[in-house]
């Protein structure tokens, strides 16, 4: 399958910081990628629809002022939680769009934790 | 609002027994992904079934697409430690030929004990 990488994998920031995170496609270009949030048990939230070289689509409810996405290339997506606080805290994971149009293809996940 | 409700939220059995799991939605997927997820980690694509009726096997796990794409099971056959995690699905709602959302349930989180 594709591989997507994703860095850091852990970061601890003061409050009031920014942190950017990285999400990769190693082996094939990614028009679209995917960013998501996870509480703990939980499923997945998504958070953003990244789109290539345009603006990223962000679902109901997130602040795309706090979280900053860009997608400059085809194999590279940003997010960066801006000012972050201790309610940021949580695991955000990427994801690319695969072979066929539904799949994607996750990275390992980045655990913040902002104190 | 699409929903795809999964179901059973937990399960632990000893190692050998058979279970499933099972994905219902109201909604029309255009494909359903079923994904393993491990503690600290992303979730792993097991497998996609794209045809209404679809059976998809990978060795112990037998996955199938409803007959008109609104819900999905997933079989593990003698389960065993190593299928612990946390099972996802998630539904397809492409319909226009690009990258499309997916619609993920809640998570079936397995824990097989030898």
């Amino acid at each position: 399958g594709a591989v997507v990488s994703q860095h850091p994998s852990r970061v601890i920031c003061k409050s009031g910081t920014s942190v950017k995170i990285e999400c990769r496609s190693l082996d094939f270009q990614a028009t679209t990628m995917f960013w998501y949030r996870q509480f703990p048990k939980q499923s997945l939230m998504l958070m953003a629809t990244s789109n290539e070289g345009s603006k990223a689509t962000y679902e109901q409810g997130v602040e795309k002022d706090k979280f900053l996405i860009n997608h400059a290339s085809l194999t590279l997506s940003t997010l960066t939680v801006t000012s972050a606080h201790p309610e940021d805290s949580s695991f955000y994971i990427c994801s690319a769009g695969g072979g066929t149009v539904d799949e994607q293809y996750f990275g390992p996940g980045t655990r913040l934790t902002v104190t | 609002t699409q929903l795809l409700e999964q179901s059973p939220q937990f399960l632990s059995i000893q190692e050998g027994e058979n279970l499933t799991v099972y994905c219902n939605s109201s909604s029309v997927f255009s494909s359903l992904q079923w994904y393993r997820q491990e503690p600290g980690e992303g979730p792993v694509l097991l497998v996609t079934v794209v045809t209404g009726g679809e059976v998809k096997k990978l060795k112990r796990l037998t996955f199938q697409f409803g007959d008109a794409r609104k819900d999905s099971s997933l079989h593990i056959t003698a389960a065993q430690p190593g299928d612990t995690g946390l099972y996802l699905c998630a539904g397809g709602m492409n319909y226009g030929g690009s990258q499309g959302n997916l619609i993920f349930g809640k998570g079936t989180k397995l824990s097989v004990k030898p």
